[in-house]
């Protein structure tokens, strides 16, 4: 079963507002939590590490202040898209490592699809 | 982040095994090769992962060069539930992160 989830799993809003996207580790602690964005046909974009009791990390070329992550407890990250526009429209996706190896291994969420009108 | 190199796309029929490649000449000697895969409108999953010997696992499995510059993953009875994209990914200790490629686009046909 499903040990990422995501809610919502899609939504559509109207441009310049603010949507919330959340990741949950349904059956282990995340002290790190990874957000990705994907547009269509094309490959996963690392977005930023989300970091529990602490900032998230932003890859480079991410608004930090457009794409607010908050890691609040052990098994909730969360993504605002602040002020979005249609180009900010795509699937947003977040993972998080379940064993805390050096091998580490990502389980991801079902993904989030956003549609800014 | 050391980059991996893979086809665009494969095609394969069904129940019968596929080989995807990926090139990473510039692995370094703690990077692992992970492999994980993309249905459409999915999250990836994890398929499987190693470091320097063969891995065995009941989804693929995993043939490391010796010089680790190329890995091979396996899928050795195809079904139509494997149509996905396939990404080849080195993971290092150090960044702690998945880089995503562009990845193989696996078409099975019945």
């Amino acid at each position: 079963g499903a040990v990422v989830s995501q809610h919502p799993s899609r939504v559509i809003c109207k441009s310049g507002t603010s949507v919330k996207i959340e990741c949950r580790s349904l059956d282990f602690q995340a002290t790190t939590m990874f957000w990705y964005r994907q547009f269509p046909k094309q490959s996963l974009m690392l977005m930023a590490t989300s970091n529990e009791g602490s900032k998230a990390t932003y890859e480079q070329g991410v608004e930090k202040d457009k794409f607010l992550i908050n890691h609040a407890s052990l098994t909730l990250s969360t993504l605002t898209v602040t002020s979005a526009h249609p180009e900010d429209s795509s699937f947003y996706i977040c993972s998080a490592p379940k064993a805390s190896t050096s091998q580490e291994t990502q389980y991801f969420g079902p993904g989030t699809r956003l549609l800014v009108l | 982040d050391a980059k991996t190199t893979q086809p665009n796309s494969m095609e394969s029929n069904e129940e019968e095994p596929v080989h995807l490649p990926c090139n990473h000449s510039t692995i370094s000697g703690t990077d692992y090769i992970h492999w994980y895969r993309q249905l459409p409108s999915q999250g990836p999953e994890y398929v499987i992962h190693g470091l320097t010997s063969n891995v065995n696992n009941r989804m693929a499995s995993l043939a490391i060069a010796e010089d680790r510059k190329s890995s091979t993953l396996i899928l050795h009875r195809a079904t139509l539930r494997d149509a996905a994209v396939y990404y080849c990914i080195l993971y290092s200790q150090g960044a702690q992160k998945l880089v995503f490629g562009q990845g193989t686009r696996l078409t099975i046909n019945p």
